[in-house]
């Protein structure tokens, strides 16, 4: 089973609008971490958000925040305000507890903001 | 500090060739990855290694070897190229192993294997 899904491929949003990206995952350990990454055209990795499992308020960082949902195992990230830079591909991972600091990651959403 | 390097940026391989890909860190992290990325299917990992000396193996090993002989060096080595190959890979490093911690990305590098 996949243990990151991000089910939209492609997404679209007007400059200053807000934009949900959805992402859920499968784990059965009780401690983990969420991450989210930003990969623009240039096509580096940019860490934007974390939310780990005890966290008991959603994390935020700026115009990111993260709608933590834990008995739905979704983590979806929010931009508010969103600005033509943020067209990006955006990855949602996962840390478990076990197994050293490794990551999985989601197959990524395509965000395009329009003027 | 640099963060984390990776050489080369971009590289084209005939099938049957060996390389070794590059990457150092200067923040004197304890974990260090290799993730390839293809179309579609987001970043998958490698091997990794959790100090100098310590490695395993990831998702999708097969095809590559690691070793790590510093804490600052991770090189990634093709041992017989294939067109499978073909990727953009990822070299990643973070402080520890023991909580939490943002992996701090290289640049990439990106390979074609004919």
């Amino acid at each position: 089973a996949q243990k990151i899904t991000q089910t939209q491929p492609g997404m679209f949003v007007q400059e200053k609008e807000a934009v949900t990206l959805d992402c859920t995952y499968d784990t059965s350990d009780q401690s983990y971490g969420l991450f989210w990454y930003k990969q623009p055209s240039s096509g580096e990795m940019i860490f934007l958000i974390y939310q780990g499992s005890y966290d008991e308020q959603n994390a935020t960082e700026g115009r990111y925040s993260l709608n933590f949902q834990k008995a739905r195992k979704s983590a979806n990230l929010v931009i508010s305000a969103s600005q033509l830079g943020d067209s990006a591909m955006y990855f949602c991972a996962m840390r478990e507890r076990t197994g050293a600091n490794n990551l999985f990651f989601g197959t990524g959403t395509r965000l395009t903001v329009i003027p | 500090n640099a963060g984390v390097t990776q050489t080369p940026k971009f590289q084209v391989l005939k099938t049957g060739q060996s390389m070794t890909l590059q990457c150092a860190q200067d923040m004197n992290h304890e974990y260090m990855s290799w993730y390839r990325q293809d179309p579609g299917m987001g970043l998958r990992l490698i091997h990794y290694s959790v100090g100098a000396g310590i490695t395993d193996q990831g998702e999708v090993p097969n095809g590559y070897n690691v070793s790590r002989s510093t804490t600052e060096d991770f090189p990634l080595r093709l041992l017989s190229a294939a067109p499978s190959q073909t990727s953009v890979y990822f070299c990643a490093s973070s402080p520890g192993t023991g909580g939490f911690y943002e992996q701090y990305f290289g640049p990439g590098t990106r390979l074609t294997v004919t």
